[in-house]
């Protein structure tokens, strides 16, 4: 079955170390997403890529980065520049780049909860 | 720039009851869509429906309908015959239509079912 893996659901780290969250996809779609959730704070879009080699930042994208050198795989850097890092974060991917449609909505991964003290 | 705005953060049903969760938006587009999103305890996000802003009838996926007005601007989820599993937090997202659009969410409600 196709679907988004996030690796791994728990992850734990002491303040000051960076640290990289795993997402791969093989619904062979072409947009990726980050968003980080927070209680009473909704999904906020840290940043997404609609193509390899290409991606742009959200609208919190401080303190975190992103690569996209394969189309099923896009990893989160939660850097130590990263205020507030402890969160849980999804990804997410979608079919279609570019133009939204009804009919590419997001897929999501299982989360992250990151923890970092 | 587009917001979503759900006031609601708590609600609460009586199984096998109705229930309508509440959901504005702000946009300049004329062209858009919308989503409902449901975050059980699991916290995997499940598409619950969708709606293109240019079609005038709501949106129906079994159990699931939407309301939306939009010259109100404002996007409602009615659950009927609420279930057990219903219980999750419900989040209204909106994209435009144009080249690089980005889903916004709101902030979502937590709703629960009382058996």
């Amino acid at each position: 079955d196709g679907g988004i893996t996030q690796s791994p659901k728990y992850l734990f780290r002491k303040e000051g170390q960076n640290v990289t969250l795993s997402c791969e996809q093989n619904l062979n779609h072409d947009a990726m997403y980050w968003y980080r959730q927070d209680p009473g704070q909704g999904l906020r879009l840290i940043y997404y890529s609609q193509i390899v080699n290409d991606f742009q930042k959200g609208d919190i994208a401080e303190g975190y980065s992103v690569s996209r050198e394969k189309k099923e795989s896009f990893p989160l850097t939660v850097t130590s520049a990263q205020k507030n890092p402890t969160a849980f974060y999804l990804c997410a991917s979608s079919k279609w780049a570019g133009t939204a449609t009804v009919n590419s909505p997001l897929h999501f991964g299982n989360g992250t909860r990151l923890t970092v003290t | 720039a587009q917001t979503v705005t759900q006031s609601q953060p708590e609600m609460s049903v009586q199984e096998a009851e109705t229930v309508t969760l509440s959901c504005t938006y702000d946009t300049s587009e004329s062209d858009y869509y919308l989503f409902w999103y449901k975050q059980p305890p699991s916290r995997q996000m499940i598409l619950v429906i969708r709606q293109e802003a240019y079609k005038q009838q709501n949106a129906t996926e079994n159990r699931f309908s939407v309301n939306f007005q939009k010259a109100a601007k404002s996007f409602s989820l009615k659950i009927s015959d609420s279930q057990l599993g219903d219980a999750a937090m419900y989040f209204c997202a909106y994209i435009g239509r144009g080249a690089n659009s980005k889903l916004t969410f709101g902030k979502g409600i937590t709703l629960s079912v009382r058996p």
